[in-house]
């Protein structure tokens, strides 16, 4: 089964909207992490945001924010006002447990950010 | 400077041919990893390693070693290159559990070509 589902392969969103791409996951141990990872063209992986199991407010850094709503298993992220700079690849991943910190990632989503 | 370097960034070879993919990091982290991702599927883990002296296979480690020659270098080796190793190789570190959110930090990558 899948860990991590992420349902849309692509977004489409104009420049200074906002935008949610979506997350679910699966999992039965209490203590877990997850994690936005964005993928611009260039190919790096940039690590933009963490939300943990017990965490109890929604996670944020900048124009990005984590919806979390742990009863759905869902950790969908939202960007704020897009930026054309914000046309990528979106990954979310999972780290199960607070031992060894595997990852396992969703298939990702392509955001494209049009003027 | 990139906290996180790999070399080379880019990389084409034969079938049959020994391959290293290396990786440095100046985060001063115990913890390093070595993930592929292919088209469609994510990334997925190849091999891990807590320490210097501890090295620990992935989902998908068949036809790759590794070597964790200090705390800042953990190198990836495909003894006899096949084409479906064909793919985008990703180094990353994280610190020690208990230190915090337990990100992983992603090299740029290195896209492999195996004719």
């Amino acid at each position: 089964a899948q860990k991590i589902t992420q349902t849309q392969p692509g977004m489409f969103v104009q420049e200074k909207e906002a935008v949610t791409l979506d997350c679910t996951y699966d999992t039965s141990d209490p203590s877990y992490g997850l994690f936005w990872y964005k993928q611009p063209s260039s190919g790096e992986m940039i690590f933009l945001i963490y939300q943990g199991s017990y965490d109890q407010q929604n996670a944020t850094e900048g124009r990005y924010s984590l919806n979390f709503q742990k009863a759905r298993k869902s950790a969908n992220l939202v960007i704020s006002a897009s930026q054309l700079g914000d046309s990528a690849m979106y990954f979310c991943a999972m780290r199960e447990g607070s031992g060894f910190q595997k990852l396992v990632f969703g298939t990702g989503t392509r955001l494209l950010v049009s003027p | 400077d990139a906290d996180v370097t790999q070399t080379p960034r880019n990389r084409i070879t034969k079938t049959g041919k020994r391959i290293m993919l290396e990786c440095s990091q100046t985060k001063g982290h115990d913890r390093m990893y070595w993930y592929r991702q292919d088209p469609g599927l994510g990334l997925r883990l190849i091999y891990y390693s807590f320490d210097v002296k501890d090295i620990n296979k992935g989902e998908i480690s068949d036809g790759y070693s590794v070597s964790r020659q200090a705390q800042a270098k953990f190198s990836l080796s495909l003894e006899s290159a096949i084409p479906n190793q064909t793919a985008l190789y990703f180094c990353a570190t994280s610190p020690s559990t208990g230190t915090g959110t337990d990100t992983q930090y992603f090299g740029p990558g290195t896209r492999l070509t195996v004719l």
